[in-house]
């Protein structure tokens, strides 16, 4: 049973347009959010975090919604950029020394 | 500073052989994780281990799997006899305690 749900399997966007990537997660323990970013043939690499006591983070182009009660977190980047065009899983944990529990991810492609 | 290093990169096997994957972390981590991509179930964790300890195995798909962590600096998974269905990207991943993941650039198994 999955925990952390990515429901959509691909994306496509132009360059220059806002990217709107989504998660939901069905256990309330969880407390911390992570997004990570795939390219073929490598490993998938940290992009940003939310702790649950905070709604938003904002990193650069990459900013991070959480929504605790509706068990909801996106993932937006602006203006999305050909270089972004990659595999990103969203990831869960709870509070306690437990591993990440990841989505299945979504393929973003942004079009020149 | 080396990041995680997992060998062999590619791996192609006749069904019923046995298969070693190796993962190095990075120095100073003390949790070890092991997971499996495939394009039906995302990133899903096989087992970890913290301080060289088998913490949790239960994502192990069944007795074909096994995995060691002999010491700090290395790990193996082991699959015997394999199966066509155990084609999959491999992932080994460290982190210290349960800081930021970091990944190694994965196995590719291809079981004919």
């Amino acid at each position: 049973d999955q925990q952390v749900k990515q429901n959509s399997p691909s994306l496509s966007v132009q360059e220059g347009r806002i990217s709107i990537l989504n998660c939901d997660y069905t256990n309330s323990m969880f407390d911390y959010f992570l997004w990570y970013k795939k390219y073929p043939a490598e490993g998938p690499t940290f992009l940003i975090s939310i702790s649950s006591i905070k709604d938003k983070n904002e990193d650069g182009r990459f900013t991070v919604f959480l929504n605790k009660s509706a068990k909801h977190l996106s993932l937006h980047i602006v203006p999305s950029q050909p270089g972004d065009s990659a595999v990103y899983f969203c990831a869960a944990r709870d509070s306690g020394n437990t591993p990440l529990v990841f989505g299945k991810g979504t393929r973003l492609s942004v079009i020149a | 500073d080396a990041g995680v290093i997992q060998s062999p990169r590619h791996e192609v096997t006749e069904m019923g052989q046995e298969v070693t994957l190796r993962c190095k972390p990075i120095s100073g981590h003390n949790s070890l994780f092991w997971y499996r991509q495939t394009m039906m179930r995302g990133l899903e964790l096989l087992i970890y281990f913290n301080n060289n300890v088998p913490i949790d195995d239960s994502g192990m798909p069944e007795d074909r799997f096994s995995a060691k962590m002999p010491n700090a600096s290395f790990s193996t998974l082991k699959i015997q006899p394999s199966e066509p269905r155990d084609s999959a990207v491999y992932f080994c991943a460290s982190s210290r305690n349960t800081g930021e993941l970091f990944f190694g650039e994965g196995s590719r198994l291809t079981v004919l």
